[in-house]
């Protein structure tokens, strides 16, 4: 199982907003709602955001926000702030009963 | 809210064996029907990989890259779980987190701990 393709690095300015893609195939993304964002600063342990594509878990903030079309599945933060700047990464639940994670993207608040 | 804390060896010599427990406090780790209790590995500069779970039944589900080296185990009177990685080579040095949610996902993370293969 190959792991999801995300760009390794996004920027944009304080306010505006960032979206990170994550493409899989119809075996994982494409086959079901279960992808989950993660959001990991230097030296800490991930921190849901996002699950089940669009859910946002209480406490995160509605400035983050998911989608899916297809087998890709996209994270867009608006109004950034700096406190946003982190690698975020994609999860997804796949036919073969595994999870698969993305690349990573590095999200920099210019 | 669960806390999670790994611990175990530091450094693991090539071909031996990685042995860490997560201690779960704040809950009781068959509390939950739907919990699953997850390993997860992030090497030094790179992204995650999924190891493999455990349900309080004793039920697992491993990463097949991994699962012919792999046992994981679950202490519920303990409260805490377990993984042992065996024939471990550098490529096995990450640090490892433990995890746990329900439907599909994460929602509790330890620090996690950093396993170094080298003799």
């Amino acid at each position: 199982q190959s792991a999801l393709t995300q760009p390794p690095s996004a920027s944009g300015s304080p306010g505006q907003s960032v979206t990170i893609s994550c493409t899989g195939t119809s075996s994982d993304i494409g086959a079901y709602n279960h992808v989950s964002w993660y959001q990991q600063h230097p030296g800490k342990a991930p921190k849901l955001m996002i699950y089940e594509v669009s859910q946002r878990p209480s406490g995160v903030p509605d400035r983050f926000s998911g989608s899916k079309s297809g087998n890709t599945a996209s994270l867009t933060v608006s109004g950034l702030q700096t406190e946003d700047e982190a690698d975020y990464y994609c999860s997804s639940y796949t036919v073969s009963r595994i999870y698969v994670f993305g690349t990573g993207t590095k999200v920099t608040v210019l | 809210q669960v806390q999670l804390q790994e611990s175990g060896p530091g450094l693991v010599n090539p071909s031996g064996t990685l042995s860490l427990t997560c201690a779960v406090s704040g809950a009781s780790i068959n509390h939950n029907y739907d919990v699953w209790w997850s390993w997860v590995r992030q090497p030094p500069g790179k992204g995650q990989e999924w190891i493999g779970e455990i349900h309080h039944s004793g039920a697992a589900n491993y990463n097949p890259s991994l699962k012919t080296r792999i046992t994981m185990s679950i202490d519920t009177s303990r409260n805490q779980f377990s993984l042992k990685l065996n024939s471990v080579t550098a490529a096995d040095t990450a640090v490892y987190f433990c995890a746990s949610g329900s439907g599909y996902t994460w929602v509790d993370w330890g620090q996690g701990a950093l396993v170094t293969v080298s003799s």
